[in-house]
């Protein structure tokens, strides 16, 4: 079955720091993909990113960075010059293809605690 | 910026009492979820639905769940019987086809006391 790890419960830094959140997945599917949702305070899950299987290459979005590894089987995310509207949880989840019907739903990993102090 | 939406965004009932939780997912998707957050842990798959039925379940989704899509834009979670255990954040949420990315509503924290 698939996993997802999260071993970093809460990190706390301080503004502008840089930080980055870890994410390592066990599956036996060859195609797959990943996702980083963001859960505020207000509870909502928002959407970051979605990466597929086949695609290793690191991605850049503004503050946002992901680093796909398939050799570590990691996908970590990294805020760089973190600031306080990044407090929130923020999951790891990964597609699992259903043996039976091949409909997708997501796995998600525990959860980081960030907190960002000004 | 379309959206899923959840209503109602807090709900308490008591135990043994039967809910709807209501979701509009956004109007182009076809594929449809409900997850669930009980308060502090990881979210968790419910069911996923498509094509007028049920696609897939988890163990957590018995007899006592259901779906239904009414009315063809509403999409409903129906809980027969609550029990305390049931208390969690319940997430909507609708994808365009089945390996697009899933996009949230802001869920429904349902207290059963």
């Amino acid at each position: 079955a698939q996993k997802v790890t999260q071993a970093q419960t809460e990190i706390s830094v301080v503004e502008k720091e840089d930080v980055t959140l870890d994410c390592v997945y066990e599956t036996r599917d060859t195609t797959y993909y990943l996702f980083w949702y963001k859960q505020p305070p207000s509870g909502e899950l928002v959407f970051l990113i979605r990466r597929n299987s086949f695609d290793e290459q690191n991605e850049i979005s503004g503050r946002y960075s992901w680093n796909f590894q398939k050799s570590t089987s990691s996908f970590n995310f990294t805020i760089t010059a973190s600031q306080v509207v990044d407090s929130a949880v923020y999951f790891c989840a990964l597609s699992e293809a259903s043996l039976n019907t091949g409909f997708q739903k997501l796995v998600f990993g525990t959860g980081t605690r960030l907190l960002v102090s000004p | 910026e379309p959206e899923v939406t959840q209503t109602p965004s807090h709900q308490v009932t008591q135990m043994g009492q039967e809910v709807i939780l209501r979701c509009v997912p956004i109007s182009n998707h076809l594929y449809f979820y409900w997850y669930r957050q009980i308060l502090g842990q990881k979210v968790e798959f419910l069911v996923s639905f498509y094509n007028n039925e049920i696609s897939e379940k988890s163990e957590i989704f018995d007899d006592q769940f259901s779906v239904e899509r009414p009315d063809g834009s509403n999409f409903t979670l129906k809980i027969r019987s609550t029990k305390l255990e049931d208390s969690a954040m319940y997430f909507c949420a609708s994808s365009r086809d089945r390996n697009t990315e899933a996009f949230f509503g802001q869920g429904t924290r349902l207290t059963v006391v």
